[in-house]
């Protein structure tokens, strides 16, 4: 049961460059979100999809747009890269809802380094 | 101020101590607790989860709510080296999108 995968690990790319990082779960959540880290910050919510067919920004969306493409898969892009974009990238994936068993499982990270 | 606030650390501690991880919360509306580890370069994996006041244990882990103080615990007893981790408590409330602290930094040296 392979969870939540991230593609590529590790990334670098020049300013000005564009991506895109890909996120897949086999859990048969419906929302799925992407998150930054960096140092110091913790984790903030780039975009999330509650569920197939929408998406909506989170606490850092600028510089970055999601697809997601069908109920397994939801994508991030940097269309232009800049070196503030330099960070670890964590797509995560829940089941619908407010109650229990909703909680949020990871997959292993993406880090990208803008030069 | 953030809503949830989480000491970043490091928290150095003997090999068999009892460690004490906590956040504190701003809104009094959230309702599910919970505490994920992350190892260096790994994701978070899910620990623990709580939706009530008091005490749930899991092994050597305990996660303590005390929601009339918006104030949550994790305790690990008989620490290990493999406990040296970062630790973040997550919080959510009528949403279903967790707000995270930023990770307590945890070494547990022999």
């Amino acid at each position: 049961n392979a969870g939540v995968t991230q593609t590529p690990k590790f990334q670098v790319l020049k300013t000005g460059q564009s991506m895109t990082l890909q996120c897949a779960q086999d859990m048969n959540h419906n929302s799925m979100y992407w998150y930054r880290q960096d140092p110091g910050m913790g984790l903030r919510l780039i975009y999330y999809s509650a569920s197939e067919g929408t998406t909506d920004k989170g606490e850092v969306p600028n510089g970055y747009n999601v697809s997601r493409l069908n109920k397994r898969e939801f994508s991030l892009r940097l269309e232009s890269a800049a070196p503030s974009q330099t960070s670890v990238y964590f797509c995560a994936s829940s089941k619908m809802g407010t109650g229990g068993n909703t909680e949020a499982f990871f997959g292993q990270g993406t880090r990208l380094t803008v030069v | 101020q953030k809503e949830v606030e989480q000491d970043p650390g490091p928290l150095s501690v003997p090999e068999g101590a009892i460690v004490s991880l906590n956040c504190t919360y701003s809104n009094s509306a959230f309702q599910y607790f919970m505490w994920y580890r992350q190892y260096s370069r790994k994701g978070p994996e899910l620990l623990m989860y709580t939706y009530s006041s008091g005490n749930k244990e899991d092994g050597r882990f305990t996660a303590q709510v005390d929601k009339s103080s918006k104030y949550i615990s994790l305790f690990i007893r008989d620490s290990q080296p493999s406990d040296s981790a970062t630790y973040l408590c997550a919080i959510r409330g009528g949403s279903y999108i967790p707000t995270f602290g930023r990770g307590t930094s945890l070494i547990v040296h022999p």
